[in-house]
């Protein structure tokens, strides 16, 4: 079935740093790619997202990279603040079929001040 | 903002027992789910639901598991005999057009089976 890897699992970064996640799908007729913030005990929120036919979106701190040869995409995150810190989770979602979401596993951030 | 609201926030039921975890999506979507989070792993898709039948349901929706929407606004999921394996953040999500559009979670029901 559809899967999506996500690694690292946890990072910690100094305030101001860049962070980088990284997420690989299988599915190659996965067109829909969004990034998931959560922080605790908190609903899962929407940052940003891609969809299959652009290769980069920038959202003022955060961009999101799309490689579909190689199936992967990656978040990143610039001049990191300590109120970024939260569990961040990647999803892909499959074209024609169910529009379920398939989460990779989290990556724990800590931006320590 | 309109938001996905789920009710309770925390439910603490005895194994066996039958649970009615509530949501009440966005008043325009049309496209509904579940999803299910064990403390510490990554959300897990349950089920779809769209025109009022399943869509789509994982592994993990087997026969104890059904989903109602009783009217035109609430948006159930039961577990009919529960397990202590169900014990989880229960959260569903709804969006308006299905395919690549944003999925809006509402804030989660934590079961506990005892």
């Amino acid at each position: 079935g559809e899967n999506v890897e996500q690694h690292p699992s946890t990072l910690s970064v100094q305030e101001g740093d860049s962070a980088v996640i990284k997420c690989t799908y299988s599915d190659s007729a996965s067109n829909y790619f969004p990034w998931y913030k959560q922080e605790l005990g908190k609903r899962p929120q929407l940052i940003i997202d891609i969809r299959s036919n652009v290769g980069e979106k920038k959202d003022q701190r955060i961009a999101v990279t799309l490689n579909k040869t190689a199936k992967h995409f990656s978040l990143h995150i610039t001049e990191t603040q300590p109120e970024d810190s939260a569990v961040y989770f990647c999803a892909s979602q499959t074209q024609g079929g169910s529009e379920k979401l398939v989460f990779g596993k989290g990556m724990k951030l800590t931006v320590n001040p | 903002e309109p938001e996905v609201t789920q009710t309770p926030s925390h439910q603490v039921t005895q194994m066996g027992q039958e649970v009615i975890l509530r949501c009440v999506p966005i008043s325009n979507h049309l496209y509904f789910y579940w999803y299910r989070q064990i403390l510490g792993q990554k959300v897990e898709f349950l089920v779809s639901f769209y025109n009022n039948e399943i869509s789509e349901k994982s592994e993990i929706f087997d026969d104890q598991f059904s989903v109602e929407r009783p009217d035109g606004s609430n948006f159930t999921l039961k577990i009919r005999s529960t397990k202590l394996e169900d014990s989880a953040m229960y959260f569903c999500a709804s969006t308006s057009t299905g395919d690549t559009d944003t999925q809006y979670f509402g804030p989660g029901t934590r079961l506990t089976v005892l």
